[in-house]
């Protein structure tokens, strides 16, 4: 079946600090990635993507590389700053569905 | 262009009540997915309609939980005969014809429902 595993939280960092937040997935086929980011009070918004093996996707200093061969999408930022502070979803997509991770939670602090 | 509304963002219910959840998809959306989200879980996959049309109801609890996406109007989650278990944040998703593709969702707010 299609599933995601992702880095448990919380995760509590200084700002400046590098983050990783590793996911795995297994999927049937050949599902598109995303990373979703949930920030207090609101619904997820899409942070990045990747749609075959080997695409970067980035945004706001984030990065994650589609990894076929280990089936991982992992996270990271080089420079994490206070505005960072949300739930982050690692999400495969494959037939018509989005498989969501459990979240990780992420604080920065001053 | 409006995003994802839902409505009501905050409701309350005393148990046996029913509790209906409303999803307006962005304009130009077709399809729409509900998930819930428990306190201190993830992303929970419930329902997956295209307008007057179930695609997949894998998610959803065999009883008292529909869903539906008429042809004119909002999706609606209903919840019959809640219970403290259904206290959590419902949340509706949109995405274009084409979502299959591209694959990306846009997410409503929530709708936040607490049982009594």
């Amino acid at each position: 079946g299609n599933s995601v595993t992702q880095m448990e939280g919380p995760v509590t960092l200084s700002e400046e600090a590098f983050l990783t937040i590793n996911c795995t997935y297994t999927a049937t086929g050949y599902p598109s990635l995303f990373w979703y980011v949930q920030y207090p009070g609101e619904g997820l918004q899409l942070l990045l993507k990747a749609t075959k093996a080997d695409d970067k996707g980035s945004n706001k200093g984030f990065e994650a590389t589609y990894r076929k061969e280990t089936t991982s999408f992992h996270l990271e930022k080089g420079s994490v700053q206070v505005s960072d502070s949300a739930v982050y979803f690692c999400a495969p997509f494959t037939g018509n569905q989005f498989y969501f991770g459990t979240g990780t939670s992420l604080t920065v602090i001053p | 262009n409006a995003g994802v509304m839902q409505n009501p963002r905050h409701l309350v219910r005393r148990r046996g009540q029913e509790a209906r959840l409303r999803c307006s998809p962005m304009k130009g959306h077709s399809h729409v997915y509900w998930y819930r989200q428990l306190p201190e879980e993830g992303l929970k996959f419930m329902v997956y309609l295209q307008k007057e049309n179930i695609i997949d109801e894998s998610g959803m609890p065999k009883e008292r939980f529909s869903a539906e996406f008429p042809k004119e109007g909002p999706s609606i989650l209903r919840i019959q005969q809640v219970v403290r278990g259904d206290s959590a944040a419902y949340f509706c998703a949109s995405s274009p014809p084409t979502g299959g593709d591209t694959g990306e969702l846009f997410f409503g707010e929530g709708s936040r429902l607490t049982v009594l």
